[in-house]
């Protein structure tokens, strides 16, 4: 149990044009999500925390205008990166918390991440 | 500021041997701690959950400590194998179920 997919996992762009990623918790409800976005050699950094039926909470320093994100339901957050410029080209991750019913054992399961090239 | 440290450099051992990793953190309390493995070009896979009041935990080939008075966990694999090879990330949680990742350390396991 527990996998969540993303789509695409793959997706090249031109410079000014919008790209939406999906998440997707495929065999349990998730009503937080997350996404990171990841570098090079560099460790995950937390984006934002989508929550479903509610506006998403960012990051210090992360732009929400241009990182759209949308929960509209309990399986299913999106990441809409709008006006996509070269320096947005990354690995996103999005990730589904699950509570296991146990404190301090929930988690985050993370989807296979979708690299973006802007050219 | 709140720092996690991994080793950056890479672990070379040889297969067989037991696999140590370091997770070092500071200006933190965190309520549990959390081990992920990330292949290149994939998502992290969750590992092992140890929570603060817990000092030890197993699964199968892997076991993870957790010193909240050294603020230091470490995770080790036993055994080790080939297909061990990955980099692993720590990760602590605080508030809002968030997630702080360290660096990761990147393992090989040669034959």
């Amino acid at each position: 149990g527990a996998v969540v997919s993303q789509h695409p996992s793959r997706v090249i762009c031109k410079s000014g044009t919008s790209v939406k990623i999906e998440c997707r918790s495929l065999d349990f409800q998730a009503t937080t999500m997350f996404w990171y976005r990841q570098f090079p050699k560099q460790s995950l950094m937390l984006m934002a925390t989508s929550n479903e039926g509610s506006k998403a909470t960012y990051e210090q320093g992360v732009e929400k205008d241009k990182f759209l994100i949308n929960h509209a339901s309990l399986t299913l957050s999106t990441l809409t990166v709008t006006s996509a410029h070269p320096e947005d080209s990354s690995f996103y991750i999005c990730s589904a918390f699950r509570t296991s019913g146990e404190r301090g054992s929930d988690t985050q399961y993370f989807g296979p991440g979708t690299r973006l090239t802007v050219l | 500021s709140q720092k996690i440290e991994q080793n950056s450099e890479a672990l070379n051992i040889q297969e067989g041997k037991t696999a140590t990793l370091t997770c070092n953190y500071t200006n933190y309390s965190p309520a549990y701690l959390q081990w992920y493995r990330q292949d290149p070009g994939r998502g992290p896979v969750f590992l092992l959950l140890i929570r603060e009041n817990e000092k030890e935990k197993r699964k199968e080939r892997l076991k993870v400590t957790f010193d909240t008075t050294l603020k230091q966990s470490l995770f080790h694999i036993t055994a080790s194998q080939p297909a061990d090879s990955a980099t692993y990330l720590c990760a602590l949680a605080g508030g809002g179920n968030k997630l702080t990742f360290g660096t990761g350390t990147q393992l090989k396991v040669e034959l």
